[in-house]
């Protein structure tokens, strides 16, 4: 089985300081793995995907990802933190169960991140 | 532009009234798919589809119907068997399962139980 866990629900960052929300995952076979953002009563955006190419994952915004297997672990990161990256972020794996193509999403419980002034 | 379109952005319900959210795309894609979002739960997966004429149920799927009757739209009822259906809904598309491709979202509706 896989599973998605995001380990803060809540992260408060002064603006202009580096931001980091923490994500591991369990998966049986190598999966895709994706960060989303949601702003207040929107949809959800692709930040960035690590698909088995390069480990260090670069995304919109001036975010990144490092895909970690040894220690199962996709953080997100920012160098420097800016007011409109307040929101909710969701970390999520896809993973193919069988080798019939039947795969599944599976999303972490989300992050809020908060911008201090 | 491509994209999902979710209608309408807030729905309000009666007590054993079915309601009907609509989830249309021009992406082209195959596969779609219905969320639930709850605070704090991330998002559940209610029904999925990955062609024309065929769904399956997700995580929680008791209380909700599906159709997919056209590749471009994936509309989902919401049935007074629901108990709770005051949440978020979110639709989303991908390319056939497979592709490790990114699922793209709609901008969702609200629905609240009145």
């Amino acid at each position: 089985a896989q599973s998605v866990t995001q380990l803060d629900s809540h992260v408060s960052v002064s603006e202009g300081t580096p931001v980091l929300l923490r994500c591991n995952y369990s998966s049986s076979y190598s999966p895709s793995l994706f960060w989303y953002v949601q702003h207040p009563n929107k949809g959800l955006q692709l930040l960035l995907k690590y698909t088995s190419a390069a480990t260090l994952v670069k995304g919109i915004n001036g975010f990144e990802a490092e895909f970690k297997k040894s220690e199962t672990s996709f953080h997100l990161t920012k160098p420097s933190a800016h007011m409109s990256d307040a929101a909710e972020y969701f970390c999520v794996v896809r993973q193919l169960l069988s080798n019939f193509g039947n795969e599944k999403l599976t999303f972490g419980t989300g992050t809020r991140l908060t911008i201090i002034p | 532009d491509g994209g999902i379109t979710q209608s309408p952005k807030y729905l309000f319900r009666k007590e054993g009234q079915n309601v009907t959210l609509s989830c249309e795309q021009n992406l082209n894609h195959d596969a779609m798919y219905w969320y639930r979002q709850d605070p704090g739960q991330g998002l559940r997966l209610i029904y999925y589809s990955q062609i024309v004429n065929d769904f399956q149920k997700g995580d929680i799927a008791e209380g909700y119907s599906v159709s997919r009757e056209k590749k471009e739209s994936f509309p989902l009822t919401v049935t007074s068997a629901q108990k709770n259906p005051t949440a978020f809904y979110l639709c989303a598309s991908s390319l056939p399962q497979g592709t490790y491709t990114e699922a793209f979202f709609g901008q969702g509706t609200r629905l609240t139980v009145v």
